[in-house]
């Protein structure tokens, strides 16, 4: 059982270009979000999912875009990275949402990005 | 505009005391709380949770204290222990709603 896996773990990026994060999970999780941590903010939330096929926009969801075509997969994707975009990523996944029971939420280990 | 908030950047205790961090709202409508200890190099991890219908819920080491009207709540970490060292995040959501508010953070350092 390894939770919710992250891919890749660190990338740079050059200003225009463009890259997908992969997330998965393997609990059967309904819900999945992504997550932004930059220094002095905490967590922001920039996209979630509330079933497959399904996604809704967060906090901070410009220059993201998401597809959640499997249960277990959650893509993030930044068509045109900007150096603004420089963050680490979490992935989370949770059975519930609000306060049902389950609704805590698993993270990945993260994922560093710098755009240049 | 942060709607949580935890003043606190760092914290540092002796082991065996008790480490107290707090976190503050301001979204009256909120009512589940919960808080999650961050290791460097990991995700977050769930530590207890709490909802607006109750004022403390405990689990081991670890209890949470929320005060409505003072839309305050603390976590407190008796005894606390070197392995406690980490950063604490809590969080806030309204309702069923999907979406989690989290705060900036606190770095614990407790000293052996």
């Amino acid at each position: 059982n390894a939770g919710v896996t992250q891919t890749p773990k660190f990338r740079v990026l050059k200003t225009g270009q463009s890259m997908t994060l992969l997330c998965a999970q393997d609990m059967n999780h309904e819900y999945m979000y992504w997550y932004r941590q930059d220094p002095g903010m905490g967590l922001r939330l920039i996209h979630y999912s509330v079933g497959e096929g399904t996604t809704a926009k967060g906090e901070v969801p410009d220059g993201y875009n998401v597809s959640r075509l499997k249960k277990q997969n959650f893509l993030l994707g930044l068509e045109s990275a900007a150096p603004s975009q420089t963050s680490v990523y979490f992935c989370a996944s949770s059975y519930t949402s609000g306060g049902a029971y389950g609704y805590e939420q698993y993270f990945g280990p993260g994922t560093r990005l710098t755009v240049t | 505009d942060q709607q949580v908030k935890q003043n606190s950047p760092s914290l540092s205790v002796q082991e065996g005391r008790i480490s107290i961090l707090n976190c503050d709202y301001t979204n009256s409508m909120f009512d589940y709380f919960l808080w999650y200890k961050k290791y460097p190099a990991e995700g977050p991890t769930f530590l207890i949770s709490i909802s607006s219908i109750k004022d403390k819920n405990e689990d081991g080491r670890f209890t949470v204290f929320l005060n409505k009207s003072a839309k305050h709540l603390s976590l407190h970490i008796v005894p606390s222990q070197p392995g406690d060292s980490a950063v604490y995040f809590c969080a806030a959501s309204e309702g069923t709603g999907n979406q989690f508010y989290f705060g900036t953070g606190t770095s614990l350092t407790v000293i052996p």
